[in-house]
């Protein structure tokens, strides 16, 4: 069965540091990768996928399979970026997720 | 135009109660999904609708849980002789599509619905 781990609960860093969210997966065919953020009072929604391959708000996120990995990257954190990070797999296109337990970040001026 | 829609946002009930919980998708889409939110378990699929059947129920976490939805539209996921574990946050998402075409179609999520089993 498929498995998302965020090891990081809490993650809290200065605005302008950079921050890396970690987000590891098991899955024994060629999942899918997103992230997904929640910030306070809004509802999830999408932030990117590994196919697209593009960087969405100045994250980015690069999938290793060989490490099962795909943590999620900004060079210089801002206190917008404040919320709730998921870290999803989905077997194929279009087709349910998978959510790790999430990781609340904080990002202090 | 409106996002997936959740009624009600907040629900109080008594252990032993039954309870309902609406979704409107957005219009057109034709793939529902129910997930749970609920604390320390995170986020958990639930049950997955394309047009009006559910080809896959197996998140459902007992038989005390049901789902259905009419119309292509709105969909009800019904909680029978409620307990206090099944307090969480249920979450509403609708995509374009069903699964495996070959275009991705982004999930859209709702508000969610809050339930405190007392």
């Amino acid at each position: 069965a498929q498995r998302v781990t965020q090891p990081e609960k809490l993650l809290s860093v200065f605005k302008g540091a950079p921050v890396e969210l970690k987000c590891n997966y098991s899955y024994s065919g060629s999942p899918e990768l997103f992230w997904y953020v929640q910030y306070s009072r809004q509802r999830l929604q999408l932030l990117l996928r590994h196919i697209s391959r593009e960087s969405i708000k100045g994250f980015t996120a690069d999938l290793n399979k060989g490490e099962t990995s795909f943590h999620l990257k900004k060079p210089f954190a801002q206190e917008e970026d404040s919320a709730m990070y998921y870290c999803a797999l989905s077997e194929g296109s279009n087709y349910k997720l998978t959510f790790g337990k999430g990781t609340l970040l904080t990002v202090n001026p | 135009g409106a996002g997936v829609s959740q009624s009600p946002s907040n629900k109080v009930t008594e252990k032993g109660k039954d309870v309902e919980l609406r979704c409107d998708p957005i219009s057109g889409h034709t793939a529902l999904y129910w997930y749970r939110q609920s604390l320390g378990q995170g986020l958990e699929f639930l049950i997955y609708f394309q047009g009006n059947s559910a080809p896959d129920k197996s998140g459902l976490p007992s038989d005390r849980f049901s789902a259905e939805r009419t119309g292509e539209s709105v969909s009800t996921l019904t909680i029978q002789r409620t307990q206090q574990e099944d307090s969480a946050v249920y979450l509403c998402a609708s995509s374009l599509g069903p699964p495996g075409l070959g275009s991705y179609n982004e999930q859209f999520f709702g508000p969610g619905t809050r339930l405190t089993v007392l």
